[in-house]
């Protein structure tokens, strides 16, 4: 079956303005994660929407970024004001199930370039 | 703090010998860990995963894994390499009890085999 996959592949923006990024998890999955990847800090985790329960957002670095998760299923982070820092692969993943040790699936990531 | 450390950057290994690639972890509560493979300009794919029971652990494309919970390990195993195993490694503990659902990357490592 199709697995995760998001949109756009790659984004060039400029310092200072917004950006929104897409998540499509598989069909059926309750749990969706977003995750940063970058040369500096690696592999980070941002946020995971656990079903019908409140996101937890504790990984978001700043209040520039948020997230939202549409009728459970599509997911959009937006970043505003993006910086230079910002530069970095976002990494979409979801589960079957929240909680507990689930196997996340991930997507091919959208590569953002901030200039 | 809960942590994972991938001691070794990179791992050489000669096609058809066995390879190891290390990972320790400090995680509070029961330990659920994870194996990915990252290969270049892709996402993260799953191998394999520690819940319970069995130290040994077999997964995707002939990958095992070995828990020792008192070594605090989880290292990857392959007993004969292939050149189309070169790829990023990333071992991850999840946070805490296991119901966050966040993942907690290592730096990777890069597992090169030559013919």
């Amino acid at each position: 079956g199709a697995g995760v996959s998001q949109s756009p592949s790659n984004k060039v923006t400029e310092k200072g303005k917004d950006v929104e990024l897409r998540c499509d998890p598989i069909s059926g999955h309750t749990a969706l994660y977003w995750y940063r990847q970058s040369l500096g800090q690696g592999l980070e985790f941002l946020i995971y929407f656990q079903g019908n329960s409140a996101p937890d957002k504790s990984g978001l670095p700043s209040d520039r970024f948020s997230a939202e998760r549409t009728g459970g299923s599509v997911s959009t982070l937006t970043i505003q004001r993006t910086q230079q820092e910002d530069s970095a692969v976002y990494l979409c993943a979801s589960s079957l199930l929240a909680g507990g040790p689930e196997t996340q699936y991930f997507g091919p990531g959208t590569r953002l370039l901030v200039l | 703090a809960q942590s994972v450390a991938q001691p070794e950057d990179q791992v050489n290994v000669a096609e058809g010998n066995p390879l190891t690639v290390k990972c320790t972890y400090s995680v509070s509560g029961n330990p659920y860990l994870f194996w990915y493979v990252q290969y270049p300009n892709r996402g993260l794919q799953f191998l394999l995963k520690y819940i319970t029971g069995d130290n040994l652990v077999k997964g995707s494309y002939g990958f095992e894994a070995e828990f020792n919970k008192s070594q605090t390990s989880f290292h990857l195993k392959k007993p004969s390499a292939l050149v189309s195993d070169s790829a990023l490694y990333f071992c991850a503990p999840l946070h805490g009890s296991g119901n966050t659902g966040k993942l907690i990357f290592g730096q990777g490592t890069t597992l090169q085999v030559k013919p």
